[in-house]
């Protein structure tokens, strides 16, 4: 069965700071992998949706990478905003979606 | 806009209480709608797939006879929590199918149970 861990469980940065969210799959058979976004209390912002052909996909400050060999994906924020703070999931597809346990994020102003 | 609109997104009953939860697709026919549930602070979870016309797919471990899922229309798929008991508080969230596109998630319901 299909695990996804996203390490850290939590993160706190100061603004403006560059940082990087992880993201593992066991079962590197899948068709597309999706980095999303929770607010509190809130559903699911879709913020990339990379291919299992593609290796990356960019937009705006948002850079999310991936390496089905590995079963990583990496999703990378440039120059942090208080805006940011919001719990982020990825999601790798294949029938179905797997969430992973997300990551929650603060960005201190 | 809006893609799905789910509805409540907010409801608090008392304990036996049945509670009906709404998912709509606003812009395109759905033959297949999905339901899933968050508890706190863990991920989301598939609880079911939804198909028009026939009978929902449930994952292991979710009772179907507690979570009755009805798509009688290419628009329109409701969960209901019969007799809802307070573990049932959740965060259940629908996403809708559109052919090969990416899918479109709800907002959520957030279910309190008294």
């Amino acid at each position: 069965k299909q695990e996804v861990t996203q390490i850290p469980a939590a993160l706190s940065v100061p603004e403006g700071e560059n940082l990087v969210l992880n993201c593992s799959f066991t079962d590197s058979a899948i068709y597309n992998l999706q980095w999303f976004r929770q607010d509190p209390g809130k559903g699911l912002t879709s913020l990339l949706l990379i291919q299992s052909s593609q290796r990356e996909q960019t937009s705006g400050r948002l850079n999310a990478s991936l390496d089905k060999s590995s079963g990583r994906s990496t999703l990378y924020i440039a120059a942090s905003q208080p805006g940011d703070s919001a719990t982020y999931l990825c999601a790798v597809i294949r029938n179905q979606f797997y969430f992973g346990t997300g990551t929650s994020l603060t960005v201190i102003p | 806009g809006a893609v799905v609109s789910q509805h409540p997104s907010w409801v608090i009953c008392k304990s036996g209480t049945s509670v009906k939860i709404e998912c709509r697709s606003l812009d395109f026919q759905a033959t297949t709608m999905f339901w899933y549930r968050q508890f706190p602070k863990q991920s989301l979870m598939l609880m079911a797939t939804s198909n028009e016309g026939s009978k929902a797919t449930y994952e292991q471990g979710v009772e179907k006879d507690k979570f009755l899922i009805n798509h009688a229309s290419l628009t329109l798929s409701t969960l209901t929590v019969t007799s809802a008991h307070p573990e049932d508080s959740s965060f259940y969230i629908c996403s809708v199918l559109q052919g090969d596109q990416p899918q479109h998630f709800g907002d959520g319901t957030r279910l309190s149970i008294l």
